[in-house]
Order: C-alpha cells, then sequence, then structure tokens
C-alpha cells in the first residue's frame, strides 16, 4: 500500500540554524511531491511541488527540496530558520489512482528557539 | 480574493445530533475535498468531488455525506454525531487533476460529547 513518513515528530531549532525535514514514501512509480505548512489555527498551505525534472525545488519562504529517487526521498530545507518558520510541516504525495488521490503524512512539528 | 472559506470555525455537538459544515471556494475549481485531521495522524481524506454533481468516498466515508450541487460549494453533513468524529475538518480545492495543488480552508474544529 501506499504510505508517506516524516520520521520526525517534533523538532526544535534556534533561530538562525539551518533544517531539514525528512520525507520517505512508499510506492511503486515516481509520484507528484508536495510539501505543505500549517501555521497554527490555519488552514495548510502550499510550500513547493515537484512533478518531474530538476531534482532540486525551490518553494516560498526560502524553503527547497530535493527528490532522491534511489531512496524514495522528498527532504525539506531551510538554511536559516526565522522565528516565524514554527508550524506544522506536512509532506504529501499525489498518486495517479482514478481520483487523482494525495496522501499526506503524519506532519512534523517545528519550534523554534529565539 | 477569498479563496475557500468554511463555517462555522468552531462547534460543539451532542451525541445523535447532526450537522452541515459548509464550504464554498471562489475560484472556480472543478475538484474539492474533505479531509479530517487527527493529532498525528495527518488528514485523511473523507469525500471528494471532480464537479458539480459528482462525488465519491475517500478513505474515512462512514458517517458523513456529501453534495455538489454548484462549482463553488461542498457542504459536508454529519448525521447522528459520535465522539468518534471529534476532529478538525478541512475543506480543499484544485483546479484540475494535472496540477494537484491544493487549496485549504481555514478548519472547522468540532467536538462531539
Amino acid at each position: 500500500a501506499q504510505s508517506v513518513t516524516q520520521p520526525d515528530i517534533h523538532i526544535t531549532v534556534s533561530e538562525g540554524a539551518s533544517l531539514e525535514l525528512r520525507c520517505n514514501y512508499s510506492y511503486g512509480a515516481t509520484p507528484y511531491l508536495f510539501w505543505y505548512v500549517q501555521s497554527p489555527g490555519q488552514g495548510l498551505q502550499l510550500l513547493l511541488k515537484y512533478f518531474s525534472g530538476d531534482t532540486l525545488v525551490q518553494g516560498i519562504k526560502g524553503f527547497e527540496a530535493e527528490f532522491k529517487r534511489s531512496q524514495s526521498s522528498f527532504n525539506l530545507r531551510k538554511p536559516s530558520v526565522h522565528w516565524s518558520d514554527a508550524a506544522e510541516y506536512f509532506c504529501a504525495v499525489g498518486l495517479k489512482t482514478s481520483y487523482d488521490k494525495v496522501i499526506f503524512g503524519p506532519g512534523t512539528s517545528l519550534s523554534v528557539i529565539p | 480574493n477569498a479563496g475557500v472559506t468554511q463555517t462555522p470555525k468552531f462547534r460543539i455537538l451532542k451525541i445523535g445530533q447532526s450537522m452541515t459544515l459548509q464550504c464554498t471556494q471562489d475560484m472556480n475549481h472543478n475538484y474539492m475535498y474533505w479531509y479530517r485531521q487527527d493529532p498525528g495522524m495527518g488528514l485523511k481524506l473523507i469525500y471528494y468531488s471532480v464537479g458539480a454533481g459528482i462525488t465519491d468516498k475517500g478513505e474515512v466515508p462512514n458517517g458523513y455525506n456529501v453534495s455538489r450541487s454548484t462549482t463553488e460549494d461542498f457542504p459536508l453533513r454529519l448525521e447522528l454525531a459520535a465522539p468518534s468524529q471529534t476532529s478538525v475538518y478541512f475543506c480543499a480545492s484544485s483546479r484540475d487533476r494535472a496540477t494537484y495543488e491544493q487549496y485549504f480552508g481555514p478548519g472547522t474544529r468540532l467536538t462531539v460529547t
């Protein structure tokens, strides 16, 4: 069965430090890949997406992610975290099923220490 | 530009009561979705729609019903509310199946006691 895992439930980083959030998926083919961010009390907002081509994709708010086919991973990175980045981050996989299902990972909660 | 709007923001229901969660989008998107979000579980798809008059079940449809009479509106109906339906509910829409990018509403926090 298809699945998305985010191994880190919660991460705490200091403001200005670098960040990497991990995402792994299980699927028979290369899916479409997404990272969404959810600020407290808000809906989800798309940070970036990968469909094909260059495996390093740039997103909003200074985030980037790298698709590694051999590792079935799509890790999210940011070189310098800001206090406003504290939020819940969801990795998601788009599958070409009959109804174009998107599977979300369980999320990683990010705390930022001033 | 409102995007996806949901009402109400919060609601407390007693066991056995019914209610409708409203969702409206003003982006003329064909695809609309209802998810529930439980702590540590990510989002689970309840129902989705590919256009007016067309709906189908997602992963966790039991206890819910939907309708889609217009492109803009996609209400979610809870019949005979149960404590297991305590959750945060998100409505989302997307332009087409090619992009998959979904736009989310702010959510409805529902408590069933």
